[in-house]
């Protein structure tokens, strides 16, 4: 499969523990999404990578979320002390990076689901 | 900061079309997206629409773009029951990558 693809799916944790979530874009794809999608809503921006680094942050809810994305590749969005409001599903996206129609479209993996007790 | 406003719920008998609509409040936005998603799944792109075209159509979707009032529609042609489902409408400012999204509209398709 060529999608994106996150793991784990599913994650429990209590609260105050440290959880971290991975994103697999899809092969070729420059440009990496977060995005937190709480129950009955829709998606929220969290953080985008353009390559290695994060060009755009301002989604991030506060100094305990933090995302990285090493070899401009895979990610892993880490949260720290976590609390029960974090719980939510959180959504990767990819796209090609570049501003042309097509390659702006971006395309979303299953989402990993976060439940914090 | 950017909005996007839709419907919470829509009902429709099968084979009836269905017309899913949504409002957005950016007046940048270059790129309009429909993207649909089934319980317990990620989100799957239906179709997008730029902003300086005013229709779009996809076998049975049809986007309508209202770039005057901010309005965008999905409408489905002969609705099945696989189509019942959310459906999310999705903007892209001109200096943003990130999209902003609606609450979804849940498109229940009654046999």
């Amino acid at each position: 499969g060529a999608g994106v693809s996150q793991t784990p799916s599913n994650k429990v944790t209590e609260k105050g523990k440290y959880v971290e979530l991975r994103c697999d874009p899809i092969s070729g794809h420059t440009a990496l999404y977060w995005y937190r999608q709480s129950l009955g809503q829709g998606p929220e921006f969290l953080i985008y990578f353009q390559g290695t680094g994060a060009a755009d942050d301002s989604g991030l809810p506060n100094d305990r979320f933090f995302a990285v994305r090493p070899e401009g590749s895979v990610s892993t969005l880490k949260i720290q002390r976590t609390e029960r409001g974090d719980s939510a599903v959180y959504l990767c996206a990819s796209s090609l990076g570049v501003t042309r129609e097509k390659r702006e479209t971006q395309y979303f993996g299953p989402g990993t689901r976060l439940l914090v007790l | 900061g950017e909005d996007v406003e839709q419907s919470l719920f829509l009902s429709v008998r099968e084979g009836d079309s269905s017309v899913i609509n949504c409002t957005y409040t950016d007046s940048s936005s270059t790129y309009l997206y429909w993207y649909k998603q089934e319980p317990g799944a990620g989100l799957q792109l239906l179709t997008y629409i730029f902003s300086n075209m005013d229709m779009k159509q996809d076998q049975r979707l049809t986007v309508l773009l209202n770039k005057k009032d901010k309005h965008l529609s999905l409408r489905i042609a002969d609705t099945q029951t696989g189509d019942s489902a959310i459906y999310f409408c999705a903007e892209r400012g001109s200096s943003a990558r990130q999209l902003t999204f609606g609450s979804g509209t849940q498109l229940t398709v009654l046999p």
